[in-house]
């Protein structure tokens, strides 16, 4: 099935540094969810999105429905230890099913 | 956000048996839940999705003869690998979406199956 374009794959950062990631698609999307999974657990979600251009924070986290709305973005300002772990973006098509699409994720880990 | 429940957290059994996995809403009525497999290091890839009372929709692929759901209520789901094999081995996560005009998907913290 389709899988949404999320780069970087892995991220390996200072304490302290701001990261950026995001997802692509050839598609349009009505509904972009971000999710952080940690080892062992099943995803527990972030940040839900649901307008072009909407912009929603959740502590040091943002991010961002793009207004093509075929991308988003999340931002982690001021990482620390406890943001280790795998980062993933989901959405649902327009049109289709609706089924939650999953980007691959972005592993990141962080340098004390 | 929500609370999604799935018992047993992890489970190992002798290949040829079958085993059931529980996946619960405990704060709100799930209309619709979704049963997933992860492998290590991959992303999450949907088996099927259920309705209430309704016959479960299977993924291209995905044996609906050994993989039982059943969603007998707005609050439970249940995944029953049938005669299991140890290529059956991965995890497996249930998440469930409410009936409110928002389409969040909450997830259950999975279980680790192990098939000797």
């Amino acid at each position: 099935g389709q899988q949404l374009n999320q780069s970087p794959q892995s991220m390996f950062i200072q304490e302290g540094e701001d990261v950026s990631m995001n997802c692509t698609s050839s598609s349009i999307f009505n509904t972009w969810l971000w999710y952080k999974q940690d080892p062992g657990e099943g995803p527990v979600l972030l940040i839900a999105l649901y307008k072009a251009g909407e912009l929603t924070s959740n502590g040091r986290l943002t991010a961002q429905f793009g207004i093509t709305r075929k991308d988003s973005f999340l931002n982690i300002s001021a990482s620390i230890p406890s943001d280790v772990g795998i980062y993933f973006c989901a959405g649902y098509q327009i049109q289709g099913a609706q089924k939650l699409v999953f980007g691959q994720g972005t592993r990141l880990t962080i340098n004390p | 956000g929500a609370v999604v429940s799935q018992h047993p957290s992890w489970v190992i059994c002798k290949s040829g048996t079958s085993v059931k996995i529980e996946c619960r809403s405990l704060d709100f009525q799930a209309t619709t839940m979704f049963w997933y497999r992860q492998f290590p290091k991959q992303s999450l890839m949907l088996m099927a999705t259920s309705n209430e009372g309704s016959k479960a929709t299977y993924e291209q692929g995905v044996e609906k003869d050994k993989f039982l759901i059943n969603h007998a209520s707005l609050t439970l789901s249940t995944l029953t690998v049938t005669s299991a094999h140890p290529e059956d081995s991965s995890f497996y996560i249930c998440s469930a979406r409410g009936a409110s005009g928002y389409n969040e998907q909450f997830f259950g913290p999975g279980t680790r199956l192990t098939v000797l």
